[in-house]
C-alpha cells in the first residue's frame, strides 16, 4: 500500500535557523512528489513538483529534493511569515495523490 | 475559471440531514479530487474523478457518502444522513489541464459542522 510519512510533525525554529522537514515514501511507480504549504483556514497551495531521483527545485528560501525513498524540503534562513503546515503528496501510477499528515512550522522573530 | 471553486463556503446542518457540497474546477482541467481533512489533522483522500468517472472511490468512509461529476466539470459531494463525525473540511482539486500537468490545485475548501 502507498505510504507517505512526514517528519517531524511539528518545527520551532528561530528566525533565520535554517532546518529541513522529511517526507518518506513507499509507492508503486511513482508519477510525481508535490510539496504544499497550507496556512490556517485556507487550502493547500502547490509548492513544487519533483519527478525523478537527483531532481531539485527552489523558490525563495525554499528548496525540495528528491531520492528513490525520500525528499527534503529545505528552509533558508526562515522568517516568520514561512509559517505554516508543509505537505507532502505522492501520486502513483494509478493517479490519485495521497498525502502524509504534515509538519507544522513555527518561526518565531 | 481561475481558481477551484467550492460552494457553500461554510455550512452548519443539524444530525441527521443530508447535505450538498459543491466543485467547480480550475477550466480544462481533466481530473478532479475530493479530500477531508478534520481539525488539525492532514488530507484525508475520498474520491478521485477523471472525466465523468471514478476509478478510485476507495476513500469514501462510509455509504452514506457519494459523488458525481457531470460534463467532465462541476463535481457534487453529497453526504446522508450528516453525523457529528463528519465535521470536518472538504476540500476540491484539480488536475490535468494543458499547461498544469498532474500537478493538482486545491480550492479554499467547504467547511461542514454538524451540530
Amino acid at each position: 500500500e502507498d505510504q507517505v510519512t512526514q517528519s517531524p510533525e511539528a518545527l520551532r525554529l528561530q528566525e533565520g535557523e535554517s532546518s529541513s522537514l522529511n517526507c518518506s515514501y513507499t509507492v508503486s511507480g511513482l508519477r510525481g512528489l508535490f510539496w504544499y504549504r497550507q496556512d490556517p483556514g485556507k487550502g493547500p497551495e502547490f509548492l513544487f513538483t519533483l519527478y525523478s531521483a537527483g531532481e531539485e527545485k527552489e523558490k525563495e528560501r525554499l528548496k525540495a529534493t528528491l531520492t528513490k525513498k525520500e525528499s527534503f524540503l529545505h528552509i533558508t534562513a526562515p522568517k516568520p511569515e514561512d509559517s505554516a503546515t508543509y505537505l507532502c503528496a505522492v501520486q502513483a501510477g494509478n493517479n490519485d495523490m495521497r498525502f502524509g499528515a504534515g509538519t507544522r512550522l513555527t518561526v518565531k522573530p | 475559471g481561475a481558481g477551484v471553486s467550492q460552494s457553500p463556503s461554510n455550512k452548519v446542518t443539524e444530525k441527521g440531514k443530508d447535505v450538498e457540497l459543491r466543485c467547480d474546477p480550475i477550466s480544462g482541467h481533466t481530473a478532479l479530487y475530493w479530500y477531508r481533512q478534520s481539525l488539525g489533522q492532514g488530507l484525508e483522500f475520498l474520491i478521485y474523478f477523471q472525466g465523468n468517472s471514478a476509478p478510485d472511490k476507495s476513500g469514501l468512509p462510509s455509504d452514506r457518502f457519494s459523488a458525481e461529476r457531470t460534463g467532465g466539470s462541476v463535481s457534487t459531494l453529497t453526504i446522508q444522513r450528516t453525523q457529528q463525525e463528519d465535521s470536518a473540511v472538504y476540500l476540491c482539486a484539480s488536475s490535468g489541464g494543458l499547461y498544469s500537468g498532474n500537478t493538482i490545485y486545491f480550492g479554499e475548501g467547504s467547511w461542514l459542522t454538524v451540530v
